[in-house]
């Protein structure tokens, strides 16, 4: 079973527009939740977190909100730019857990 | 330090054979993973050390597949009597614990690519 669930498989967006990137998750139990990002033939790269005691959390032009209610995670890029073209993987940890589960990933496009 | 460091990058082996795959972390960490991804999903866990334990193997891990962390420095998996099944992507990461961000400090490397004909 999917614990972490990322829906849309790919996504394209106009350059210097926001890219929403969405993620359920299913494991209450999770309260550690990441931003991957992964060029071809490279491994995945750490992009941002966020921990279950936090709405939000930014870094630059990448911002994660967490509704834990809705069990709902989503990663906006502002402004998009050419380099951000790669998948992006939505992972979670449980409290205690020492690793990391990954989703299926979006493949994000950015349009010229 | 350059990094997560995996070989081959490449392999290509027959069905039945036996392959081994290597990972050298960054040097000052002490927790090492496998992972595996096959076309379309993410990254699965296999298992995980600290040092020269091996603290949790996942149920993807059959008896076909061994890991090792002899030295608590690099880990080879090995895989017996490959199937077709076995083709994916094998990625190793890396971080050190105790850090406060052993989850975001995960450094993968670039994966070794193994398919099975």
């Amino acid at each position: 079973d999917q614990q972490v669930k990322q829906n849309s498989p790919s996504l394209s967006v106009q350059e210097g527009r926001i890219s929403i990137l969405n993620c359920d998750y299913t494991n209450s139990m999770f309260d550690y939740f990441l931003w991957y990002k992964k060029y071809p033939a490279e491994g995945p790269t750490f992009l941002i977190s966020i921990s279950s005691i936090k709405d939000k959390n930014e870094d630059g032009r990448f911002t994660v909100f967490l509704n834990k209610s809705a069990k709902h995670l989503s990663l906006h890029i502002v402004p998009s730019q050419p380099g951000d073209s790669a998948v992006y993987f939505c992972a979670a940890s449980g409290f205690g857990d020492d690793k990391i589960i990954f989703g299926k990933g979006t493949r994000l496009h950015i349009l010229p | 330090d350059t990094g997560v460091s995996q070989d081959p990058r490449h392999k290509i082996t027959k069905r039945g054979q036996n392959v081994t795959f290597r990972c050298d972390p960054i040097s000052e960490h002490n927790r090492l993973y496998w992972y595996r991804q096959t076309l379309g999903q993410g990254p699965e866990f296999l298992t995980y050390f600290q040092n020269e334990a091996q603290l949790e193997k996942s149920r993807l891990l059959s008896d076909r597949f061994s890991a090792e962390r002899p030295k608590g420095s690099f880990s080879t998996l090995e895989i017996q009597r490959t199937e077709q099944g076995d083709s994916a992507m094998y990625l190793c990461a890396s971080t050190r614990s105790g850090s406060g961000q052993e989850l975001g400090g995960y450094t993968f490397g670039s994966g070794t690519r193994l398919t099975v004909v």
